[in-house]
């Protein structure tokens, strides 16, 4: 079974600064990984996602993330966040079978300050 | 545009009413999902539906049923046997069930009191 763990329960930010939003997994089989965001009262909409290939991912809205296989991370950066960045951000991850369903982090409230 | 609908957006029942919440898709999705959100918590899969007129339990079934007649529709009832109801409700859907990325609505808040 995957679990995921996002350390950071909030994270606030200035304007124009860079941010990391830290998410790490557990599992013993190969894995897809996913990055979420979701704005106030709204759904989750993809920012994200490794299947497989390079480790580096870029995603909508200038966010990237790494998968590190060796210490089982994806951690999600952007070098400059905005205003309209706020938001939460949910890694998920789930085994590469049909099988094998999405689990979902706790997510990180990213706040940003003007 | 192509999209989930979930309806209403907020909801409010008394305790011990059944209540059905909507969820429509026009992407031509083979699998739904439905979610609870708390907060802290993350999402918690309530059931899945990888086609039509078949669905599986999910981590949290107990307490809600749902139904596939369509493969646009997933509606999920909460039953008066769900202790604790009150939550946030999302439903999703992707192309199929091999873990593609998932599309969702914008929920429905479900106020029981």
């Amino acid at each position: 079974a995957q679990s995921v763990t996002q350390l950071d329960s909030q994270v606030p930010v200035f304007e124009e600064a860079p941010v990391e939003l830290r998410c790490n997994y557990s599992s013993s089989v190969s894995v897809y990984l996913f990055w979420y965001v979701q704005y106030p009262n709204q759904g989750l909409q993809l920012l994200l996602k490794y299947l497989s290939g390079s480790t580096l991912v870029k995603g909508i809205n200038g966010f990237e993330a790494e998968f590190n296989k060796s210490q089982t991370s994806f951690h999600l950066r952007k070098p400059s966040v905005h205003i309209s960045d706020t938001a939460e951000y949910f890694c998920a991850v789930s085994g590469v079978t049909s099988y094998d369903k999405v689990i979902f982090g706790p997510g990180t409230s990213l706040s940003v300050i003007p | 545009d192509g999209g989930i609908t979930q309806s209403p957006k907020y909801l409010f029942r008394k305790e011990g009413q059944n209540v059905t919440l909507s969820c429509e898709q026009n992407l031509n999705h083979d699998a739904m999902y439905w979610y609870r959100q708390d907060p802290g918590q993350g999402l918690r899969l309530i059931y899945y539906s990888q086609i039509v007129n078949d669905f599986q339990k999910g981590d949290i079934a107990e307490g809600y049923s749902v139904s596939r007649e369509k493969k646009e529709s997933f509606p999920l009832t909460v039953t008066s046997a769900q202790k604790n109801p009150t939550a946030f409700y999302l439903c999703a859907s992707s192309v199929d069930s091999d873990n593609s990325p998932l599309h969702f609505g914008n929920g429905t808040r479900l106020t029981v009191t």
